[in-house]
């Protein structure tokens, strides 16, 4: 079975800072990886994935992620944090094959100080 | 990225009646759609995953016959709260997928009972 972990419920990161947001998963085969935002009452907008190629993915709004095989991890990162990327974050894994359903961490809520 | 569309964004209903959502990919068709439930500072937690043409397969704990789900086409999936309950409210969120490619989210729907 497919799971993801967020072990952070909370980040707090100073505006300008770097910020990180850890996520882990477990999936059999080669995994499918996917960040996405929400804010307040809204869907999921998504940021960045990692299908295949190289480990390091950049994304939308200065974000990246570094996939880590052995390490089974997928962070998310940002050289430097702005007041706006204020919001929830989700790390989520999709197996190929068996019904390509996508399951979801926890959640991270990332707050940045101005 | 491709397009989905979920109908109503937000509705209140009485307690007692039912409710449908729609999901619709406006630039694709989608072979797959996956309907998921959002708690309040909780995660999505994938409720059903239907295929075109074929019935839904519910996620462990979920009942098929509160939460109706049809895939008529390739474009409109539909889920019907039955008989709501102030339990059921909830941010329900769908995503579509064609053949097992990246999956697209709607921007949810907020269901109040009262």
């Amino acid at each position: 079975a497919q799971s993801v972990a967020q072990p952070e419920d909370q980040v707090n990161v100073a505006e300008g800072n770097p910020l990180t947001v850890k996520c882990t998963y477990s999936v059999s085969g080669n995994p499918y990886l996917f960040w996405y935002v929400q804010y307040p009452n809204r869907g999921l907008q998504f940021l960045l994935k990692y299908i295949t190629g190289d480990n390091l993915v950049k994304g939308s709004y200065g974000f990246e992620a570094e996939f880590n095989k052995s390490q089974t991890s997928f962070h998310l990162k940002k050289p430097s944090a702005l007041v706006s990327d204020s919001a929830l974050y989700f790390c989520a894994v999709r197996a190929n094959t068996g019904g390509f359903k996508t399951i979801f961490g926890a959640g991270t809520r990332l707050f940045v100080k101005a | 990225g491709a397009v989905v569309s979920q109908h109503p964004s937000w509705v209140i209903c009485k307690s007692g009646t039912s409710v449908k959502i729609e999901c619709r990919s406006l630039d694709f068709q989608a072979t797959t759609m996956f309907w998921y439930r959002q708690f309040p500072k909780q995660s999505l937690m994938l409720m059903a995953t239907s295929n075109e043409g074929s019935k839904a397969t519910y996620e462990q704990g979920v009942e098929k016959d509160k939460f109706l789900i049809n895939h008529a086409s390739l474009t409109l999936s539909t889920l019907t709260v039955t008989s709501a309950h102030p339990e059921d409210s909830s941010f329900y969120i769908c995503s579509a997928s064609s053949q097992g490619a990246e999956a697209f989210f709607g921007q949810g729907t907020r269901l109040t009972v009262v």
